[in-house]
């Protein structure tokens, strides 16, 4: 099973709501990632959690806070956005097993379709 | 630092012609190299990655590509295109780091 899930597939916010992302994977992988995509655009990476710790932020606003409970779950929190956060994010896992990094191959989930008004 | 240029935004192409997609990377390591596709609002999926040996990599649903070295190459080839190939198609790459470096896209149109 290489399956990646996402919850909602859709959603729309207000600036002022408080909404999450879920992500989940059950194939025992020890790294997943938050990507951002726009419209004809390729994905920007957001977030790694590596062994649930976060080890890579790539300058991300402090209006998106992940979270990883677990090995086999990712949240992203959202909290007062601006329209132009409005994107495709997606969600991605990859194995980590302690050999080399690049070669790991990432598995995406379909995304949540996020529309701030 | 690692970058990945795909040389064409769009490439419109008439369903059973073949099909080659340009990519180029640079990068002062070790590089491992992708290509994943992405179909309209969904996620991206892995159609073939090279990361050691043999430079002619044979992927998912009929592609292959090959790995040039010295012209830092790995171009995407479909012998006869379908419909269903109609899709956004990115090269990435990756080096020691955990990050993954895409390309701006490709997309594949196929005309019937």
């Amino acid at each position: 099973d290489t399956e990646v899930t996402q919850t909602p597939k859709h959603l729309v916010m207000g600036m002022t709501n408080k909404k999450s992302l879920k992500c989940e994977q059950h194939m025992g992988h020890r790294a997943m990632y938050w990507y951002k995509q726009k419209a004809k655009k390729p994905p920007e990476l957001m977030f790694v959690y590596s062994y649930e710790k976060l080890s890579i932020n790539e300058s991300v606003p402090s209006r998106f806070s992940p979270e990883c409970p677990n090995s086999s779950l990712l949240n992203l929190h959202l909290h007062a956005l601006q329209p132009e956060d409005s994107a495709l994010y997606l969600c991605a896992s990859s194995q980590e097993d302690g050999g080399s990094w690049g070669t790991d191959t990432q598995y995406f989930g379909p995304g949540t379709r996020l529309t701030v008004l | 630092a690692q970058s990945v240029t795909q040389l064409d935004s769009q490439v419109p192409v008439f369903e059973e012609a073949p099909v080659e997609l340009r990519c180029n990377y640079s990068s002062s390591v070790s590089v491992y190299l992708f290509w994943y596709v992405q179909y309209p609002n969904q996620g991206l999926q892995l159609l073939l990655k090279y990361l050691s040996g043999s430079t002619l990599v044979k992927g998912i649903n009929g592609f292959e590509a090959e790995f040039n070295k010295s012209q830092t190459s790995f171009h995407l080839r479909k012998p006869s295109v379908h419909i269903s190939d109609t899709a956004e198609y990115f090269c990435a790459v990756s080096g020691s780091a955990r990050q993954l470096t895409f390309g701006s896209g490709t997309q594949l149109t196929v005309l019937p």
